[in-house]
């Protein structure tokens, strides 16, 4: 069974800093996509950024980015220049080819100060 | 991008009732759905994957007659929460895949109260 695992339950970051959120899953597929999503406090679901496996290059957002480490099974997020907007519960999620049945991690809930 | 919507958002019920929550995609036809159950400062943990045409697929651990899971159509999945109890209050949250754009849309939740 795939599982993904989010090791920080939460960070903080000053305003236009950067921070990094890590994030490790263990899977035996070789087809699979990565996700990060944000839930804010309105508990809405939003995607923040995809990365399909079998592209070598880091996915990029704007100010978000990923560093994707396939042999090591790890994906971080790279938040650039955090606004106070960016503080939510982030999500890292799994899903096999074709992208539809997600693993969540448990998590992190970024604190963004002034 | 796309949108899912949810109804209702907020339903309180009393104990031995039944509810149903609707998830439709306004923009895009999802032959498959999917419903999470959250709970406060918890991850999404995967309750059922709602098919157009056929029977829904529970995840273990998740009792199919006690939440029953209707696919409609292929912009409408129903989700009955059937003699719900207290330990069924929790935020209920659907999602869809856009085939067009390879990527899950989300649902607002639906938050479930039982008295």
């Amino acid at each position: 069974a795939q599982t993904v695992t989010q090791s920080q339950p939460e960070m903080s970051v000053q305003e236009a800093e950067t921070v990094t959120l890590s994030c490790t899953y263990d899977t035996s597929e070789s087809d699979y996509y990565l996700f990060w999503y944000k839930q804010p406090p309105s508990r809405q679901m939003i995607l923040v950024i995809r990365q399909e496996a079998y592209k070598q290059q880091n996915a990029t957002e704007n100010r978000f980015s990923v560093n994707f480490q396939k042999a090591a099974k790890s994906f971080s997020l790279k938040i650039s220049d955090s606004q106070l907007g960016d503080a939510a519960m982030y999500f890292c999620a799994y899903a096999p080819g074709g992208g539809n049945k997600l693993t969540f991690g448990t998590g992190t809930q970024l604190k963004v100060e002034l | 991008g796309a949108v899912v919507s949810q109804h209702p958002s907020w339903v309180i019920c009393k104990s031995g009732t039944s509810v149903k929550i609707e998830c439709r995609s306004l923009d895009f036809q999802a032959t498959t759905m999917f419903w999470y159950r959250q709970f406060p400062k918890q991850s999404l943990m995967l309750m059922a994957t709602s098919n157009e045409g056929s029977k829904a697929t529970y995840e273990q651990g998740v009792e199919k007659d006690k939440f029953l899971i209707n696919h409609a159509s292929l912009t409408l999945s129903t989700l009955t929460v059937t003699s719900a109890h207290p330990e069924d209050s929790s935020f209920y949250i659907c999602s869809a895949p856009n085939p067009a754009e390879e990527t899950q849309y989300f649902g607002p939740g639906t938050r479930l109260l039982v008295l």
